[in-house]
């Protein structure tokens, strides 16, 4: 199974500022993904993160808002732009390989946005 | 995009009942359902999967029902224990594996001993 390090733990964030959250994978993996989980509720899809190339976003998300990198098999970020109180949540990184039907999950991040 | 619904959003059962819980999903493509199980502050974990090919997957107490036709699926849990208090998601994917998986609402599962 992939041992998957998110950074920060948790953050607390003022309004209007910017926070990258790290996902780094102790192997390479084919697929990488971001989630947002809000406290007691489920699961949200934000986007995939496409080595070399640009994410594909879900329906909602946009890049302006949530810019990803993925520059190598191992390591993805996501950005939390401008933020807001409403993007007080958790956000998940999660990884698959192809061949694999297991999606493994980081510990995630804890925002609050005040 | 794919949607997916899980009830019940809070399930209590008796230490030694069994605990169903049931989705349904809205995307025929969809081919890949897993269950993840989420303890208060940690992250989900995959505890059983189930293909389209198959109808039926068990897993010691843990049992997945696929009906395709239908668009649903059910988690079923037997001989419940304390330690199965948690969330449950369901999800699904139209991915060759668990590519960008689409999760129920949940269901906080109880179990009194």
């Amino acid at each position: 199974s992939a041992v998957i390090s998110q950074k920060p733990s948790r953050d607390i964030c003022q309004r209007g500022t910017s926070l990258t959250i790290q996902c780094q994978v102790d192997s390479q993996v084919t697929m990488m993904f971001w989630y947002r989980q809000q406290p007691g509720q489920s699961l949200t899809l934000i986007a995939t993160a496409n080595q070399g190339s640009e994410a594909t976003y879900e329906s909602g998300f946009v890049i302006d808002k949530f810019p990803i990198s993925r520059p190598n098999l191992t390591f993805s970020t996501l950005t939390v732009s401008n933020m807001s109180p409403e993007d007080s949540s958790i956000y998940l990184c999660s990884v698959a390989s192809s061949g694999d039907t297991e999606a493994f999950f980081g510990q995630g991040t804890r925002l609050t946005v005040v | 995009g794919e949607n997916v619904e899980q009830h019940p959003s809070t399930l209590s059962v008796q230490e030694g009942d069994s605990a169903v819980i049931k989705c349904t999903y809205s995307d025929s493509a969809s081919n890949y359902f897993p269950w993840y199980k989420q303890e208060l502050g940690k992250r989900p974990q995959l505890i059983i999967d189930i293909r389209s090919n198959v109808g039926e997957k068990k897993d010691q107490r843990i049992a997945v029902t696929l009906n395709k036709t239908a668009k649903h699926f059910s988690l079923h849990i037997t001989e419940t224990q304390p330690e199965d208090s948690a969330v449950y998601f369901c999800a699904a994917s139209s991915g060759a594996g668990a590519n960008n998986l689409f999760f129920g609402t949940g269901t906080r599962l109880t179990v009194i001993p």
